[in-house]
């Protein structure tokens, strides 16, 4: 277990709905990465928040949108969602050091 | 996109034997992480290995890196049928904390 906490574990939603997915860092770590993984392929980076403030950004239209909050514990939003969001999601903590500690993901499905 | 590549996509394997898995990146790297993933779960961390590096050991496990040919491998021996997953190399660039996957290889150990 790497303490990175997600949820909801699951999600089901309707083309054009809006979502949100949250995610717990490891005690101690400051930054929270985002990555969006499809069926068959690697995890995609979205977005990296460190200490509240975005710190990079992906390939991801602006529908994809996230917060970081004082505890470092963080938020992705996905608005207008389209057929082609459905993915695990998945979120890293990390600290000063190179290693990111994942959580289980979220698990989002767009019919 | 993925920054690297994976070969090969699939491996089956006995168990008790060993398993290799290669990475192959396009661009300079501040490190290259290893990760497994079990049946669409979360990602969990295998090795980390710094640029500067060229062979590391953790376990059962041995990753070696060249940063001439930009490529590295993961060698799993005495494999065992709970070492079925996926396996992912990512890199990091320099100042950049986002990770670039491949597309990972599947490894299953036939009992």
């Amino acid at each position: 277990e790497t303490g990175v906490t997600q949820s909801p574990t699951h999600l089901i939603k309707t083309r054009g709905q809006q979502v949100t997915l949250r995610c717990s860092s490891q005690s101690g770590h400051n930054t929270v990465s985002w990555y969006q993984q499809a069926l068959g392929q690697g995890p995609q980076f979205i977005f990296q928040y460190y200490r509240e403030e975005e710190n990079g950004r992906g390939n991801f239209p602006p529908r994809f949108s996230g917060l970081q909050f004082p505890n470092y514990s963080s938020e992705l939003n996905v608005n207008a969602l389209e057929l082609d969001d459905s993915a695990l999601y998945l979120c890293a903590s990390s600290s000063a050091e190179d290693t990111q500690y994942f959580g289980p993901g979220t698990r989002l499905t767009v019919l | 996109s993925q920054q690297g590549e994976e070969d090969p996509q699939a491996l089956s394997i006995q168990e008790g034997e060993n398993a290799t898995m290669n990475c192959s990146y396009k661009t300079s790297i501040n490190n290259l992480q290893w990760y497994r993933q079990n049946s669409g779960r979360g990602l969990v961390h295998l090795i980390l290995i710094r640029s500067n590096e060229r062979e590391k050991h953790s376990g059962r496990l041995r990753v070696t890196l060249d940063t001439s040919k930009k490529s590295s491998s993961l060698l799993i021996t005495a494999s065992r049928a709970a070492d079925t997953a996926s396996y992912f190399c990512a890199t990091d660039g320099w100042g950049a904390q986002k990770l670039v996957f491949g597309q990972g290889t599947r490894l299953t150990i036939n009992p």
